[in-house]
């Protein structure tokens, strides 16, 4: 079954530096989204993604955060300049259309520790 | 605004027991709604939606959830917890419109022998 990947698995930066989160979405989706679980708290939605642009973003992603699509099949997130408060598991997903109904398909996650 | 309330961050049941996770909506629009299962070191996995279909809804592993408009519920069963069932629970609420979905806190579901 098609499943949506993340590398890596674990981050460690330091604080002020920058990072790139991957993902690969299962490849006939259309849309694609970032959620963050820092720890002991809700799953939050960062932001979405289609046809090359920002469909919607939350609060939360602000002009620390970016989101590219590079070539056909990767889609990343990059956070510059780290906080401390960065430090979440970063889930990806993807789905078929963006309907609110349609079901997104998430990743495993990458967990970020910043230090 | 839409949210989710999740009742207990913590349930405990035994092997063979039923299964009930609680979860309240709020939206001022006719929401969907899922159900999301969360296994150590894993991704979430999508358990079950609901989508203004039927209001009694089966998922994977024999869950099942019920959309209660004038309760504003759609609390997740499974009448009998086995081992593999132990996890995190996500309820979670969408609307037509946006594309976001927006979870609830989640309870972790621990089964005994």
């Amino acid at each position: 079954e098609p499943e949506v990947t993340q590398t890596p698995s674990h981050q460690v930066t330091q604080m002020g530096q920058e990072v790139i989160l991957r993902c690969v979405p299962i490849s006939n989706h259309l849309y694609f989204y970032w959620y963050r679980q820092i720890l002991g708290q809700k799953v939050e939605f960062l932001v979405s993604f289609y046809n090359n642009e920002i469909s919607e973003k939350s609060e939360i992603f602000d002009d620390q955060f970016s989101v590219e699509r590079p070539d056909g099949s990767n889609f990343t997130l990059k956070i510059r300049s780290t906080k401390l408060e960065d430090s979440a598991m970063y889930f990806c997903a993807s789905s078929e259309s963006g309907g609110a109904a349609d079901t997104q398909y998430f990743g495993p996650g990458t967990r970020l520790t910043v230090l | 605004a839409q949210s989710v309330t999740q009742l207990g961050s913590h349930v405990s049941v035994s092997e063979g027991a039923l299964v009930l996770l609680r979860c309240n909506y709020s939206s001022s629009v006719p929401p969907y709604l899922f159900w999301y299962v969360q296994y150590p070191n894993q991704g979430l996995q999508l358990l079950l939606k609901y989508t203004s279909a039927a209001t009694l809804v089966k998922g994977i592993n024999g869950f099942e959830a019920e959309f209660k408009k004038s309760e504003t519920s759609f609390h997740l069963t499974k009448p009998s917890a086995h081992m593999s069932d132990a996890a995190e629970y996500f309820c979670a609420v969408s609307k037509d419109g946006g594309f976001k979905t927006i979870f609830g806190a989640g309870t972790r579901l621990f089964v005994k022998a």
